[in-house]
């Protein structure tokens, strides 16, 4: 098993509609959860981080965080072109606090 | 413009030269990062320096050798790569290392092809 498993997509949406990006993790003592974009030839940046379970909004987006089922996912509200790149899931763990990395889920926004 | 700089930000070289990869950070920060992203795999981490000492070297091949002469400046110094080792390098810096929670900030990244 995957120890940050995305799916790698790609996720396609109209311009306009909410993009939902879902992320699982198998250490259950994990504590930090992280949400970064990347575009294609690009690093990856920094759009999120929760550390409790609940949501967490910042402008379009929101991360979602489930402890308990050990997801973390992110919504794009009103999703433009420019959000169309790879958004990549990690997640510190809790005994060696080693962030783990996801492969990214690609999204599409169509115009 | 990142807080994060490396250089060059592409780099072919065959397999017998020596290159070195360079990274500034200019956030203060006391932890410094090599990334290595290559396609279809996760983000693999290489090396961790906090406040200039290496804690952390992920069973990096020797071909790689890392060099962190203060907490600003970190290089990846290159020999012998073989064509395998093409990917991008990414710096990231951190205010302390990466065991104590802080985000992690990346640079632009270095494409490299080993030829």
């Amino acid at each position: 098993q995957k120890e940050v498993e995305q799916n790698s997509g790609p996720l396609s949406v109209p311009e306009g509609a909410i993009a939902s990006l879902n992320c699982t993790y198998s250490d259950r003592g994990s504590q930090s959860f992280f949400w970064y974009r990347q575009y294609s030839g690009k690093s990856p940046e920094l759009i999120m981080s929760i550390y409790s379970n609940g949501d967490k909004e910042d402008g379009r987006f929101t991360a979602q965080l489930n402890k308990a089922s050990q997801y973390v996912s992110l919504l794009i509200r009103d999703s433009q072109p420019s959000d169309s790149a790879t958004y990549l899931c990690a997640v510190r763990g809790g005994n060696n606090r080693k962030l783990i990395w996801g492969l990214g889920t690609s999204l599409a926004v169509n115009p | 413009e990142t807080g994060v700089t490396q250089t060059p930000r592409h780099l072919v070289m065959g397999m017998t030269n020596k290159k070195s990869l360079k990274c500034e950070q200019h956030l203060g920060h006391n932890a410094m990062y090599w990334y290595k992203q290559s396609a279809k795999k996760p983000l693999e981490l290489m090396f961790v320096y906090n406040f200039k000492e290496q804690t952390e070297n992920n069973s990096v091949p020797s071909r790689f050798s890392p060099e962190c002469p203060n907490s600003s400046h970190l290089f990846l110094h290159l020999h012998t790569l073989q064509p395998e080792d093409s990917a991008l390098y990414l710096c990231a810096s951190s205010p302390t290392g990466d065991l104590s929670g802080n985000t992690i900030y990346f640079g632009e990244g270095s494409w490299l092809t080993v030829v």
